[in-house]
């Protein structure tokens, strides 16, 4: 079956402004998660979604947002897009249980200038 | 996440000889995986260790996970180029809405031919 599809793949935005990245898990998989790697943060957690609900949210301020469609595909958006969240951003689906391994995406790398 | 601790955070080993990554958490482990990343890409899943005491090994790679389920080994044994790459371990930690996976900072695995 499909893996994790993220678009795009590369992103190079201005400082101020905002940017849509799109995740669409394995078929089946209603839980998403996105993760932000920076080489000196490592992997830190956004937040998850299950069901359209945002289930669980990581330290991150409210510029960085998400959400779920009825087909358990996911968004995140991040407004006023600062040089420090450039990044590789990490989307991951699995089935919503304790235990169960996470399949991740290949990431979309944004750069902001 | 200073939730999970890797050590070492770099490691450059000489092409067949064996090496350990460690993993230690701050709070019970519900379950404890391993993946290794290719700079710039996805994760890719190794292993997944929830009983304490238990070992799962696949091809030279090996990990533990101790009786207390607090930390966890990584081992490769006779390392060889392909192994190459950042080793993260990730851990279900309980949030607000319920589980979550955490991941460490990685460990840069260098293999010298």
């Amino acid at each position: 079956k499909a893996g994790v599809t993220q678009t795009p793949r590369y992103l190079i935005k201005t400082r101020g402004q905002q940017v849509t990245l799109s995740c669409s898990p394995i078929s089946g998989h209603r839980s998403v998660s996105w993760y932000q790697q920076t080489p000196g943060q490592g992997l830190q957690f956004l937040f998850e979604y299950f069901s359209e609900t945002q289930r669980n949210k990581g330290n991150f301020p409210g510029r960085f947002s998400g959400r779920q469609f009825s087909n358990s595909r996911s968004e995140m958006n991040v407004s006023t897009l600062e040089l420090g969240d450039s990044a590789l951003y990490l989307c991951a689906s699995s089935l919503p249980a304790v235990g169960t391994e996470a399949f991740f995406g290949q990431g979309t790398r944004l750069t902001v200038v | 996440s200073q939730e999970l601790e890797q050590s070492p955070q770099s490691l450059i080993v000489q092409e067949g000889k064996n090496l350990t990554i460690n993993c230690t958490s701050s709070k019970t482990l519900y379950g404890l995986y391993w993946y290794k990343q290719k700079y710039g890409e996805g994760l890719i899943f190794l292993m997944m260790l929830q009983k304490g005491g238990e070992e799962k090994s696949h091809e030279k790679i090996t990990a533990k996970l101790d009786e207390k389920k607090q930390q966890s080994s990584l081992h490769i044994t006779a390392s060889q180029p392909s192994h190459a790459g950042i080793y993260l371990c990730g851990a279900d930690h309980e949030g607000t809405g319920g589980f979550k996976t955490i991941f460490g900072a990685g460990t840069r695995l260098f293999v010298k031919a």
